[in-house]
């Protein structure tokens, strides 16, 4: 399967704890995307990386969220000090360059009780 | 900024009866126009999309025309199945990152 592979795809964790998804895009799509939809909304935009560099974050991503892409192949997102407002779905993307449509991995479902 | 206006839902049919969401948005330049379909228990699918004015996107039995007059995307299917019950997603997208409508939840009746 060479899509968007996404890691856990669930994840029960209680309020204070830190978290961290992995997300493994297409592999020759040098644009990757953090998004994250909760019940009842579209997906809302969280980060978005170029290769290894982070060229922009949200105002939705607080200070207890980071994104990494080391190497500019697989990602990160770990959530520091969860709270129970951060419960939603995590979906990570990618693209190639220069082409406007990404394709969505399954998704990892947070939920801080 | 970008944004889209989806219907809301739930929508509930019977198969082979006709299908219409309806997508308006809101953009400062020419955006890329798509629709994309979730599945229960899966990932996001992109279902079809249409990159600028007049364009139409086809996939599935679904279409849906870029219309820059109307700002509008609306996605029809002519007769539908009961394995078309999913949530529907209208986007679009000006550079690299999309902005989503709230989505329609469609179910089809046996």
């Amino acid at each position: 399967d060479t899509g968007v592979s996404q890691n856990p795809r669930h994840k029960i964790t209680k309020r204070g704890q830190n978290v961290t998804f992995r997300c493994d895009p297409i592999s020759e799509h040098n644009r990757l995307y953090w998004y994250r939809q909760t019940l009842g909304q579209g997906p809302e935009f969280l980060t978005y990386f170029q290769n290894e560099a982070q060229l922009e974050k949200s105002r939705l991503l607080s200070d207890r969220f980071s994104a990494e892409r080391p190497k500019g192949s697989f990602s990160t997102l770990e959530i520091q000090r969860t709270e129970q407002g951060d419960s939603a779905m995590y979906l990570c993307a990618s693209s190639p360059e220069q082409r406007r449509t990404a394709f969505f991995g399954q998704g990892t479902r947070l939920t801080v009780v | 900024g970008d944004s889209v206006t989806q219907m809301e839902g739930p929508v509930t049919l019977s198969e082979e009866a006709f299908l219409t969401i309806n997508c308006t948005y809101t953009a400062t330049g020419y955006p890329s126009l798509f629709w994309y379909v979730q599945y229960p228990g899966e990932g996001l699918q992109l279902l079809l999309k249409a990159t600028k004015a007049d364009d139409k996107g086809s996939n599935k039995g679904f279409e849906a025309t870029y219309r820059k007059e109307t700002t509008s995307f609306h996605l029809e299917k002519g007769s539908v199945q009961v394995s078309d019950s999913a949530v529907y997603f209208c986007a679009l997208s000006e550079d690299y990152k999309l902005s989503f409508g709230a989505g329609t939840t469609v179910t089809v009746r046996a």
